[in-house]
């Protein structure tokens, strides 16, 4: 079973329009995060949730919107997609909001024509 | 602010040679340290951390890594490295000051060719 899998692998769409990345983490675990990876494997935070309460949310376009139905989901929709938003999308988990070790899903791979 | 620098792009070495891979940070408060490795097309796996005590840490994989607090790094080193080692490696460092969020702060990423 995979600790933390996310969907799709890959994902090809036109600007402007609007999609959805979903992740999953059967760790049993508090905390999720979005990490962005970009075209120079530079990753950065985009947000973080533990329990369903937003507890990290960085400098990212409110087209971006985190949505954390349980503690084991953590889904993240891209509205109005622009050719910026192409990078490579990590969902990550970890027992509980802190310094934990963080286990990373094998990313989303967007990329926005 | 934190930041993490690493010091190297691309690290190419041969198979069964020692490699380092520099890491430095900037933090105003205590730290807490990381070493992330990522194979192509894949998530990133933990290779170790440092906490506190000792400033030696071992890793998974026969890595270790040093911490020095005089000069703010956390260098990365493995004896002896393998083909399979060839991947991205990410320094990274979170603070646990007041607030604490478990936020990681990666650094640029060290691509380590292990030729044959």
């Amino acid at each position: 079973d995979t600790a933390v899998s996310q969907t799709p692998k890959y994902l090809v769409t036109q600007m402007g329009n609007d999609k959805s990345i979903k992740c999953e983490q059967n760790l049993g675990h508090d905390t999720m995060y979005w990490y962005k990876q970009d075209s120079k494997k530079f990753l950065k935070i985009m947000f973080s949730y533990n329990n369903k309460e937003l507890i990290i949310n960085e400098t990212v376009p409110n087209r971006f919107s985190p949505k954390s139905p349980d503690k084991a989901h953590l889904n993240l929709h891209i509205n109005s997609l622009e050719l910026g938003d192409s990078a490579v999308y990590f969902c990550a988990s970890s027992q509980r909001t802190g310094n934990e070790k963080l286990f990373f899903g094998s990313g989303t791979q967007l990329s926005v024509l | 602010a934190q930041s993490v620098t690493q010091l190297d792009s691309q690290v190419p070495v041969f198979e069964e040679a020692p490699v380092e891979l520099r890491c430095n940070y900037s933090s105003s408060v205590s730290v807490y340290l990381f070493w992330y490795v990522q194979y192509p097309n894949q998530g990133l796996q933990l290779l170790l951390k440092y906490l506190s005590g000792s400033t030696l840490v071992k890793g998974i994989n026969g890595f270790e890594a040093e911490f020095n607090k005089s000069q703010t790094s956390f260098h990365l080193r493995k004896p002896s490295v393998h083909i399979s080692d060839t991947a991205e490696y990410f320094c990274a460092v979170s603070d646990y000051g007041s607030g604490n969020t478990g936020k990681l702060i990666f650094g640029q990423g060290t691509t380590l060719q292990v030729k044959p």
